[in-house]
């Protein structure tokens, strides 16, 4: 089966605080790719990130980084110092090689306090 | 570059009535995709075109159709609307392999 888990409904920080937001994925496809979006409160999908199955190394981004393990099949995602403008729904995604559609998990909510 | 342009933003209809929702994809991409997103289901795949031809299709009714046009702009229609077709509605356009996939703002659909 292919599927996207994110056991985390909601979390809630104060800002500046370090946030890592889980992803375990499911897939039988040897090639794919994972992907992380953002949707703030206007609903617009924004992408940050793609990550092909072949390419472990992690990634910085400013203030964003990203762990890919293919041996616990998770892509976690840690904000740094996080800010108010982080508020948003956060999804991660799963496209296999031979799949014209993206399957996303459920989504997680959080919500940075100043 | 402009990004994924839908329209319109926002819609209500009732029920049985149809509607039509348009998306303008990212100028060079040919690949377009719908997904349907509700606080219950979350987001799910509805279909995608590429080059005016479906490729793949999610599990939904028959009531809702697709199509894409020679200029890569696509619409997807809803015909006898429920009151569960209430949800917002994502397009997505990506090259061919949709290895990113670009999102535009959605087409808030309610139905009363």
């Amino acid at each position: 089966a292919q599927k996207v888990t994110q056991a985390q409904t909601e979390i809630s920080v104060v800002e500046k605080e370090d946030v890592t937001l889980d992803c375990v994925y499911e897939t039988r496809d040897t090639t794919y790719y994972l992907f992380w979006y953002k949707q703030p409160p206007s609903g617009e999908l924004v992408f940050l990130i793609r990550r092909n199955s072949f390419d472990e190394q992690n990634e910085i981004s400013g203030r964003y980084s990203w762990n890919f393990q293919k041996s616990t099949s998770s892509f976690n995602f840690t904000i740094t110092a996080s800010q108010v403008v982080d508020s948003a729904v956060y999804f991660c995604a799963l496209k296999w090689d031979s799949s014209y559609k993206l399957i996303f998990g459920s989504g997680t909510r959080l919500l940075v306090r100043p | 570059k402009a990004g994924v342009t839908q329209t319109p933003r926002y819609l209500i209809k009732t029920r049985g009535q149809q509607v039509t929702l348009s998306c303008s994809p990212i100028s060079g991409h040919r690949s377009v995709s719908w997904y349907q997103q509700t606080p219950g289901q979350g987001l799910q795949f509805l279909f995608e075109y590429f080059s005016e031809t479906q490729r793949n299709k999610g599990n939904f009714p028959g009531r809702f159709s697709g199509r894409q046009f020679s200029n890569s702009r696509s619409e997807m229609n809803v015909s006898t609307l429920e009151l569960g077709d209430s949800a917002l509605y994502l397009c997505a356009s990506s090259l061919a392999d949709l290895r990113e996939q670009f999102f535009g703002p959605g087409t808030r659909l309610t139905v009363l």
